[in-house]
């Protein structure tokens, strides 16, 4: 009864490769991101989609392009990879912002951890 | 921009003492704000929340509560435990689909 899953949990590649990463909810939420941790833990939002749409791109490079082809999945590829891609990436997904105002609570994945060669 | 700034770590306590991570931060509005923590090789879960200033939250003897007269959102226990131990984040969030997080505490809870 996963709520966020990731595959893969690992991932080992050379420089220059093309990687994917998936996720898939199944808390029925409408919003989905994805975070990357580097190896000090800072945390950051990379992209976030709401019913399949781009709501936010933090000025990601244009490598990284994520793709949501239904509301319960948002995919990330990433071409070209570097070695500063290495990190820790995190799906997470919510219910939009709610009537009342303010952000629904956030269910993480349990993370990729990419390590470019 | 939005920013939290939160106590830098590494913190290192004894099993059963006080533990504060204080974090501040910067929005315009009024922000949610939440506290995520993340045990060794795991994925951030939502250990408690605010929604709103004066608002109290707690979970798992933690408690957190939203000042907004000095924007802060201090995180508190009063006994921890070495499953304690985990890396602490301090978030907040407008309605503008994201998460910003404060940079993470450390926190070594010894037996």
């Amino acid at each position: 009864d996963t709520a966020v899953s990731q595959t893969p949990k690992y991932l080992v590649t050379q420089m220059g490769n093309d990687k994917s990463i998936k996720c898939e909810q199944n808390l029925g939420h409408d919003t989905m991101y994805w975070y990357k941790q580097d190896s000090k833990k800072f945390l950051k939002i990379m992209f976030s989609y709401n019913n399949k749409e781009l709501i936010i791109n933090e000025t990601v490079p244009n490598r990284f392009s994520p793709k949501s082809p239904d509301k319960a999945h948002l995919n990330l590829h990433i071409n070209s990879l570097e070695l500063g891609d290495s990190a820790v990436y995190f799906c997470a997904s919510s219910h939009g912002p709610s009537l009342a105002g303010g952000q629904e609570t956030q269910y993480f994945g349990p993370g990729t951890r990419l390590l470019v060669l | 921009g939005d920013s939290v700034t939160q106590m830098e770590g590494p913190v290192t306590l004894s099993e059963e003492a006080f533990l504060t991570i204080n974090c501040t931060y910067t929005a315009t509005g009024y922000p949610s704000l939440f506290w995520y923590v993340q045990y060794p090789g795991e994925g951030l879960q939502l250990l408690l929340k605010a929604t709103k200033a004066d608002d109290k939250g707690s979970n798992k003897g933690f408690e957190a509560t939203y000042r907004k007269e000095t924007t802060s959102f201090h995180l508190e226990k009063g006994s921890v435990q070495v499953s304690d131990s985990a890396v602490y984040f301090c978030a907040l969030s407008r309605d503008d689909y994201k998460l910003s997080f404060g940079a993470g505490t450390t926190v070594t809870v010894r037996a």
